[in-house]
């Protein structure tokens, strides 16, 4: 099994609907993160969280909200989606500050 | 915040040719940078990383990079490319005040034959 697993893999969704993108890991790491990424943007921050009760803003936060269920579980949500939402999202996960990060697969979002 | 620069979106080499991928960051406190590579429809894995001990980092498939303060620079490089290093680049920064991981908008490298 992976060590982060995000579902669902690919969604189409409809403008103003609401969605929520799921994330779980196996690592045992307290940091977990969501990231978008756009073609000539790189990576951009989302959510980032340390525990339970620890949830911070990112870069780009506007539109998205998050949800720290437990240490393995961290879950993205969009309440009304729009077109410019449409991207690739990462979750991650990591020890400590001066370790790597630990990716999923993705989720590709589209938002018609 | 942190950040970093990534100079070039796109970097084309032949194979067998020396690859160069460029990383600038900005950090008023010490950084840990980090070098990760996408290939195609996969999630994002780890090349190497800077965390204060080396300057001159090795990491996974022949490419090293080297931390340089007075340049603000983390490059990344390999002799000698081969076609399956074709892939998506990034670069990224951390620090310890706030935990959170900043990347570039990434490099894409082609490999010519």
């Amino acid at each position: 099994d992976a060590d982060v697993t995000q579902t669902p893999r690919n969604r189409i969704t409809k403008t103003g609907k609401r969605i929520m993108l799921e994330c779980s890991q196996t690592k045992g790491h307290d940091r977990m993160y969501w990231y978008r990424q756009d073609p000539g943007l790189g990576l951009r921050l989302i959510y980032y969280s340390f525990d339970v009760k620890d949830i911070n803003k990112g870069e780009i936060s506007d539109g998205y909200s998050v949800s720290r269920q437990a240490q393995a579980k961290f879950s993205l949500s969009l309440e009304s989606a729009i077109p410019n939402q449409t991207a690739l999202y990462f979750c991650a996960t990591r020890g400590t500050v001066n370790t790597e990060a630990f990716f999923g697969q993705g989720t590709r979002l589209t938002v018609v | 915040a942190q950040s970093v620069t990534q100079l070039g979106s796109h970097v084309s080499v032949s194979e067998g040719a020396l690859v160069l991928l460029r990383c600038n960051y900005s950090s008023s406190v010490p950084p840990y940078l980090f070098w990760y590579v996408q290939y195609p429809n996969q999630g994002l894995q780890l090349l190497l990383k800077y965390t204060s001990a080396a300057t001159l980092v090795k990491g996974i498939n022949g490419f090293e990079a080297e931390f340089k303060k007075s340049e603000t620079s983390f490059h990344l490089t390999k002799p000698s490319a081969h076609m399956s290093d074709a892939a998506e680049y990034f670069c990224a920064v951390s620090v310890e005040v706030n935990n959170d991981m900043r990347f570039g908008a990434g490099t894409r490298l082609t490999v010519k034959p």
